[in-house]
């Protein structure tokens, strides 16, 4: 199994340029999530969906656009990229978040750079 | 707000000296505590959930525990490879089903 894939694995961008963040899983897990991770900082929930169709904000979502049109994938959107956004971003998926919420499965990131 | 504090920041060790890496938490009821281990370039792995005071999780040479404010991971007798960095997290009962609080996390060395 794949598992959850994130593509591409680096990135740079110059400021004020847009680009996408692509996230697949093949696990049919409903829920799936965006992290971002930066030095000396706990991972911070950017955006997550728990379905097709559906999705909401986490703690960050200033700057960043998602969409859930399948189950298997759910891309991040960088709108104007700002160096604010140089991080590490992590997909995530598991089973359904209701009642007892399931691990989180973790891409191995993208590594993004705004100069 | 919840609250995850991780010590220590870092910790090296010779292999097989044991040793407890601790979660401290602060949460408004707890649904469940998650323990993650990430190599560096990779994302997290899932190692363990807890979900009430008392209970505990054993895998190979790893152990959690939970207390109603803290986790502990002990590593007992650890091998180089197990070098890497532990995270923590906490989901609440109340608030979005979905978010977890991540703390900074703790990068353990070890040496042969």
């Amino acid at each position: 199994n794949a598992g959850v894939t994130q593509t591409p694995k680096f990135q740079v961008l110059k400021t004020g340029q847009s680009m996408t963040l692509q996230c697949a899983q093949d696990m049919n897990h409903e829920y799936m999530s965006w992290y971002r991770q930066d030095p000396g900082m706990g991972l911070r929930l950017i955006h997550y969906s728990v379905g097709a169709g559906i999705t909401d904000q986490g703690e960050v979502p200033n700057g960043y656009n998602v969409s859930r049109s399948t189950t298997e994938d759910f891309p991040l959107r960088l709108l104007s990229a700002a160096p604010s956004q140089t991080s590490v971003y992590f997909c995530a998926s598991s089973l359904a978040g209701t009642g007892r919420f399931s691990p989180l499965h973790f891409g191995n990131g993208t590594r993004l750079t705004v100069t | 707000e919840d609250q995850v504090t991780q010590s220590p920041e870092a910790l090296r060790l010779q292999e097989g000296e044991s040793s407890s890496l601790n979660c401290s938490y602060t949460v408004s009821g707890l649904r469940g505590l998650f323990w993650y281990r990430q190599d560096p370039g990779k994302g997290p792995e899932f190692l363990f959930t807890l979900y009430s005071a008392g209970e505990e999780k054993e895998k190979e040479r790893l152990k959690a525990t939970l207390t109603k404010k803290e986790s502990f991971l002990h590593i007992t007798a650890p091998k180089p490879e197990d070098s890497a960095t532990y995270l923590c997290a906490v989901q609440a009962l109340t608030g979005a089903n979905s978010k977890l609080t991540f703390g900074k996390g703790i990068t353990l060395s070890v040496r042969p």
